[in-house]
């Protein structure tokens, strides 16, 4: 099956700094996915961007699906930006199978 | 965006006794629905696809008379833990599919004493 990894696995940042997420991804895929698990364990998410780039305040994304990756960039990080990001993604031979990489821990210092 | 409630939210019990948790598409109707299970510090895992007025679909190794699935409407699934064990503590997160993308539920933590 489809093989999800992401980089780095744990992030630590003072608050204001920017960060970059990577997510790698084995083969073709029909939907890429970027969430953002809180201290809580609620997943939120953050972008459905299987190509392209997207904006939402101080968050993007950038999936270059002929490459196979996706990025997600954070910028001006906050205390609240604190938690576990997740790239998930659906292949071409699995119809409704989101596959979840592993993770990013990251940790925003005040 | 569309919103998954599940219930409990925690629960706690003994060991040979049964737990069931319900997922909730609140605002929208889910044909589909995902139960996953997310070991600490791990990434999740997909149990199984939950089909409303059909049987659930098992990834290999999890065991369905175990895991026990029922999609009666289209807005509720229920994952039922049959005589749940130590082993199958863990946070239980549903998800449901809107459009091209995917929901989730708060989870529900379990605790087998």
């Amino acid at each position: 099956g489809i093989q999800v990894e992401q980089s780095p696995p744990d992030l630590i940042l003072q608050e204001g700094a920017n960060s970059t997420l990577r997510c790698n991804f084995s083969d073709s895929v029909n939907n890429l996915q970027w969430f953002h698990q809180n201290p809580w364990g609620q997943l939120i998410n953050l972008f459905y961007i299987p190509s392209g780039t997207k904006q939402n305040g101080r968050l993007s994304a950038t999936t270059v699906a002929t490459e196979r990756y996706s990025l997600l960039y954070i910028s001006s990080s906050q205390t609240t930006d604190s938690g576990v990001y997740f790239c998930a993604v659906l292949g071409l031979d699995s119809s409704y199978k989101l596959i979840f990489g592993s993770g990013t821990r990251l940790l925003v210092r005040p | 965006g569309a919103v998954v409630s599940q219930h409990p939210s925690w629960v706690i019990c003994k060991s040979g006794t049964s737990v069931k948790i319900e997922c909730r598409s609140l605002d929208f109707q889910a044909t589909t629905m995902f139960w996953y299970r997310q070991f600490p510090k791990q990434s999740l895992m997909l149990m199984a696809t939950s089909n409303e007025g059909s049987k659930a679909t098992y990834e290999q190794g999890v065991e369905k008379d175990k895991f026990l699935i029922n999609h009666a409407s289209l807005t509720l699934s229920t994952l039922t833990v049959t005589s749940a064990h130590p082993e199958d503590s863990s946070f239980y997160i549903c998800s449901a599919k809107s459009g091209p993308s995917r929901f989730f539920g708060p989870g529900t933590r379990l605790t087998v004493l």
